[in-house]
């Protein structure tokens, strides 16, 4: 299995503020086939299912606000939120969509300092 | 628009079996394009997935439920199925009912979710 590993498990940013939030996973997810990383990146407000934020790790889903943005490449990747808002405070969460069994990391809270 | 609605039990009793159904509305389950997931949260922990069904009854599990978990789908009711068998405590959770498109592999839409809790 892929094991997907979020860092840091918790982060307080002033509003205003960037959050970035990083993904690690234990091999590589790069499809060599369209050369793009099978990674996405989810949002869980409590109480609500995920919303799936990004895909191919830097693709923002129609209709997230543009200060969602996806980087990285290979087994590093990065969530940055360029200026938090009071509607970001959530648990964030990426997965590898590479191959089954697809895996998820263990989650970032994001809170407001 | 495409709508998941999960539905069974909210209680079931330790080394009973767990049972749980999707409703698809919006669109069609006999859609070659996409597969039907599940997908776990244990509360207050983070998610895993559970496995996925398509159309046609070809089917992926995760290696760590594989030994106690059933899926079906039934296209005349637009709708597909989980069974966990032999159930525990640590079976506790949200269940998710999710959709992916075949080759991309990411979860949209979710359903609500529905808490399945196991005690006697």
């Amino acid at each position: 299995d892929i094991v997907m590993t979020q860092s840091p498990d918790s982060l307080a940013v002033s509003l205003g503020e960037r959050a970035t939030i990083n993904c690690k996973s234990s091999q590589s997810v790069l499809y060599n086939s369209n050369n793009k990383n099978s990674l996405a990146w989810y949002q869980q407000k409590p109480g609500q299912p995920p919303k799936l934020l990004i895909y191919w790790a830097s693709t923002r889903e129609s209709g997230v606000p543009d200060r969602f943005s996806g980087s990285g490449s290979g087994t590093d990747f990065t969530l940055t939120i360029s200026s938090l808002q009071a509607e970001d405070v959530a648990v964030y969460y990426c997965q590898q969509c590479y191959s089954p069994p697809y895996t998820f990391g263990q989650g970032t809270k994001l809170e407001i300092k | 628009q495409l709508q998941l609605q999960e539905s069974g039990p909210g209680l079931v009793k330790p080394s009973e079996t767990l049972s749980l159904t999707c409703t698809v509305s919006g669109g069609s389950i006999s859609s070659s394009t996409y597969y039907w997931d599940w997908i776990r949260q244990p509360p207050g922990k983070g998610l895993e997935w559970i496995g996925n069904i398509y159309y046609n009854g070809n089917i992926w599990y995760n290696p760590s439920l594989k030994s106690r978990v059933t899926m079906s789908v039934d296209t005349s009711k637009n709708q597909f199925s989980l069974k966990l068998t032999s159930v525990t405590a640590a079976d506790t959770a949200v269940y998710y009912c999710a959709r992916h498109e075949a080759r991309i592999n990411w979860f949209d839409p979710w359903g609500q979710g529905t808490l399945v809790t196991v005690s006697s």
